[in-house]
């Protein structure tokens, strides 16, 4: 049962060019979240899906920035036009139910790290 | 005010001592809580959940404390191996979601 996983482990990136991050759940989670780490700063929520669709997206910064969960296949954090300061490491967790289930667990993957040249 | 304040520390210790980190919440709402540990950048892992009744797990105990809203994590005789950053998380209701917020950490490094 393989955990969460997330490709590329690291992508370079020159300003304006556009970043996908990939996250695949750990098999049986349908429920995706994705949070980005500034170096030397904690984990930031980005946002939350559910299969083909978005059900918190608060965290994400309304332009450039898009996630999808499709049936089918990873979710994806797009990010158009990158500037330096899209450089981060950025996770993605799942967990199997996204009600208010207490103590339900989340499962990170080893997170992308984006540079921006 | 942040939803979830930690310590940053770092907190440097000896071996074998006791250390204890707390983390406030604001949100009087919030449900449910964790300690996740995150090793140098990499990928945080689930330490402990946190009950109300407080919980122990070998020589970590955590504990909450609702009237104050806060929660602690104590690490008893440190091993150099617990060197990390310490997360505290804080579940809550956003609609009919639930929202998980991670405090910023707090680091601990356990000195030779």
């Amino acid at each position: 049962n393989a955990g969460v996983m997330q490709n590329p482990r690291h992508l370079v990136r020159r300003r304006g060019q556009e970043a996908r991050l990939r996250c695949s759940p750990m098999k049986g989670h349908s429920h995706v979240y994705w949070y980005r780490q500034l170096p030397e700063e904690g984990l930031k929520f980005m946002v939350y899906l559910q299969k083909e669709n978005i059900i918190d997206e608060s965290g994400m910064p309304k332009e450039r920035f898009s996630a999808e969960f499709p049936k089918e296949g990873p979710s994806i954090l797009r990010i158009q036009q990158v500037v330096r300061g899209d450089s981060a490491a950025y996770f993605c967790a799942s967990s199997r139910t996204g009600g208010f289930v207490t103590n339900e667990k989340l499962f990170f993957g080893s997170g992308t790290q984006l540079s921006v040249l | 005010r942040k939803e979830v304040e930690q310590d940053p520390g770092p907190f440097n210790v000896p071996e074998g001592a006791t250390v204890a980190f707390n983390c406030t919440y604001s949100n009087s709402a919030s449900q449910s809580f964790f300690w996740y540990r995150q090793d140098c950048r990499k990928e945080p892992k689930l330490l402990m959940s946190v009950y109300s009744s407080g919980n122990e797990d070998g020589r970590f105990t955590a504990q909450l404390n609702r009237a104050s809203q806060y929660i602690s994590l104590l690490i008893r005789d440190s091993k150099l191996s617990d060197s990390a950053t310490y997360l505290c998380v804080v579940i809550s209701r956003s609609g009919s979601a639930r929202q998980l917020t991670f405090g910023s950490g707090t680091q601990l490094t356990v000195l030779p």
